[in-house]
């Protein structure tokens, strides 16, 4: 596998369900980005891992959950979530600061 | 804050036209980098360029050029004797410093190019 990784590439789930998007990187990056892209917002940063530590984005609900267990390896814990939150989940990372981030193919979720 | 507008939203041109998306962006710092992205349908963000704040030099890239102009803040790119494969979202941004020392890339809303046979 080379570039960045994420599954499952489609999911479908209730509000009442608990899910989790996985995202890895075979870059050697140290940074690690989770985006969400909707139809009616342009791309918005959700969360920043940086060397493994979280940069906390304080404007994401806490419905999201993200865990970097490695410098490798990002998730994203959903759990009661709701219809608008069905988007597209972009992972990226990149290798130090102000360098350019290389993206995933993505995850389409979809809310019911 | 920082911000990044592509006015375009939608152009559609026939194969072989040359074609420029526009991007203009704001920001007080001095030291920036902008980028363009681009997205097929099948929705993976592809890299295109980072241009830093120092550098105005324009670049070109096989049919792909770039005209940087700090003093009217743009960053346009143009595509040149386009094909149907150049049919995509394009995106251009900028990076912003965020917390705890990392950065944040701000994207423009994305302009849609269609080309067609």
């Amino acid at each position: 596998e080379t570039g960045v990784t994420q599954t499952p590439r489609h999911l479908v789930m209730g509000m009442t369900n608990k899910k989790s998007l996985k995202c890895e990187q075979h870059l050697g990056h140290n940074a690690m980005y989770w985006y969400k892209q909707s139809a009616k917002k342009p791309l918005e940063l959700m969360f920043v891992y940086s060397l493994e530590e979280r940069v906390e984005n304080n404007s994401v609900p806490s419905r999201f959950s993200p865990e970097c267990p490695n410098s490798s390896h990002l998730f994203l814990h959903l759990h009661t979530l709701q219809p608008e939150d069905s988007a597209l989940y972009l992972c990226a990372s990149s290798q130090a600061r102000y360098n350019e981030q290389f993206f995933g193919p993505g995850t389409r979720l979809t809310v019911l | 804050a920082q911000k990044v507008t592509q006015a375009q939203t939608e152009i559609s041109v026939v194969e072989k036209e040359d074609v420029t998306l526009d991007c203009v962006y704001e920001t007080r710092d001095t030291t920036y980098y902008l980028f363009w992205y681009k997205q097929p349908p099948s929705g993976e963000l592809v890299f295109l360029i980072r241009r830093n704040s120092f550098d105005e030099q324009n670049e070109i890239s096989g049919r792909y050029s770039w005209n940087f102009q700090k003093s009217t803040s743009s960053f346009n790119f143009t595509i040149t004797a386009s094909q149907v494969v150049d049919s995509a979202v394009y995106f251009c941004a900028l990076s912003e410093e965020f917390q705890g020392g990392s950065e944040k890339l701000v994207f423009g809303k994305g302009m849609k190019l269609t080309v067609n046979p």
